[in-house]
């Protein structure tokens, strides 16, 4: 298996324009994280699904955020519009949770820039 | 917010010395997991401890759990140069109807040669 796939790996954008960011989790995982790493904050989970259903998005800062999983092997994340606030590297992962181990498995990675 | 807050924030060792990370969390916990991650990279999974287990190896690593004090640490001996990471630690908690992982602040770990 190739892991956990992210795209793109660098995304530059100007203020206001929508950006989508994309994952295809390895198969036969069963549960997905979308996570924003920020020097100031850390990493922070922004929502999660599990058997593609979105369990949990406490974490999405704004409605300008939006996540979905359409199917096992596919997800996308949404900021629409970005703001310069948004800039971070989002990772996703996915997992195989509900078998005692709970390993997440983390893609490379999409380092978001808003000018 | 953050379940688990790590300790120190940064930590510089010489080479061949043993480095002590801690991590602390708030809830109860299924199990808690330290990770890796290389700068600009994703995080790699070293090492998980069930909430019913005290103490855990694999290589120079070394977990130790206590639930009561809600804390974890993380002990790597005889460190290399290429152990130059930032290291976090993840809590796996039941939340709503599944499991969630969240991540401390993490420990940027520097070895000097």
């Amino acid at each position: 298996d190739a892991g956990v796939i992210q795209s793109p790996r660098h995304e530059v954008t100007e203020m206001g324009q929508e950006v989508t960011l994309r994952c295809k989790p390895i198969s036969g995982h069963n549960s997905l994280f979308w996570y924003r790493q920020t020097m100031m904050r850390g990493l922070e989970l922004l929502i999660y699904f599990n058997n593609n259903v979105p369990i949990d998005d406490s974490g999405m800062p704004e409605d300008r955020f939006s996540a979905k999983m359409p199917n096992a092997s596919f997800s996308t994340l949404k900021i629409q519009p970005s703001e310069p606030r948004d800039s971070a590297v989002y990772f996703c992962a996915s997992s195989l949770m509900g078998q005692g181990n709970t390993e997440a498995f983390f893609g490379q990675g999409t380092r978001l820039t808003v000018v | 917010s953050q379940q688990g807050e790590e300790d120190p924030q940064a930590l510089s060792i010489q080479e061949g010395e043993n480095a002590t990370m801690n991590c602390s969390y708030k809830t109860s916990i299924n199990n808690l997991q330290w990770y890796r991650q290389n700068s600009g990279r994703g995080l790699v999974h070293l090492i998980l401890i069930r909430s019913n287990e005290r103490e855990k190896h694999s290589g120079r690593l070394r977990v130790t759990l206590d639930t009561s004090k809600k804390s974890s640490s993380l002990l790597i001996t005889a460190s290399r140069a290429a152990d130059t990471a930032s290291y976090f630690c993840a809590t796996d908690a039941f939340y709503s109807s599944a499991s969630k992982i969240i991540f401390g602040s993490g420990t940027r770990l520097s070895i000097r040669p």
